[in-house]
């Protein structure tokens, strides 16, 4: 079974740092997708960004982007130019066909 | 677009009462999917639809869980009897499949005491 591992439980950065949040999988197959999500005190999950596996280039969103290593089962996510907006939980996320599996989360405080 | 509309918002139930949740995917989605989230086990998939028909239910953690989708524009799920383990945020999402993320919901907080 296809499994997500976030192994910082909580994490810190200073307003307008950057800050990376790591995340590794565990799968047999070679045609995925990763996503990560931010979920703020509002509860409601937020698409961040998304890589598909067959793609080598690093995707990237504005201040967000990822370093994807198929090779090592690794999809980190950096945040550059950190805001106060940036605080929330944020899930690593594993999908095959309509097989979505999230990891237990790393929790992002933001400093002033 | 509304986006994923689920309701209620906030539910507190006594234990034995039944509970229906409810939602509402996205125009043109074709999937749609039952998350739970606890602290102890994050989020987890009860059951998911392709074109209102259940594929998945293999996370329905016991029969006392029922999905149904009687159309492409709403779902539910059903808990009878409820019990206070069962208190937890539960998500409906929904999507067009593809290489494309879920789009979800806000989330019931159920609370059985």
């Amino acid at each position: 079974a296809q499994t997500v591992t976030q192994s910082q439980p909580e994490m810190s950065v200073q307003e307008a740092e950057t800050v990376t949040l790591s995340c590794t999988y565990d799968t047999s197959e070679s045609d995925y997708y990763l996503f990560w999500y931010k979920q703020p005190p509002s509860r409601q999950m937020i698409l961040v960004i998304r890589q598909e596996a067959y793609k080598q280039q690093n995707a990237t969103e504005n201040r967000f982007s990822v370093n994807f290593q198929k090779a090592a089962k690794s999809f980190s996510l950096k945040i550059s130019d950190s805001q106060l907006g940036d605080a929330a939980m944020y899930f690593c996320a594993y999908r095959r066909n309509n097989d979505m599996r999230f990891g237990a989360g790393t929790r992002l405080t933001v400093k002033p | 677009d509304a986006g994923v509309i689920q309701s209620p918002r906030h539910e507190v139930t006594e234990m034995g009462q039944e509970v229906t949740l409810r939602c509402k995917p996205i125009s043109g989605h074709d999937y749609l999917f039952w998350y739970r989230q606890t602290m102890m086990r994050g989020l987890e998939l009860l059951i998911y639809f392709n074109n209102n028909v259940p594929i998945d239910d293999s996370g329905m953690p016991e029969d006392r869980f029922s999905a149904k989708m009687p159309n492409a524009s709403f779902s539910t799920l059903k808990i009878q009897p409820s019990e206070p383990r069962d208190s937890a945020v539960y998500f409906c999402a929904s999507s067009y499949g593809g290489p494309m993320g879920y789009t979800f919901g806000s989330g019931t907080r159920l609370t059985v005491v």
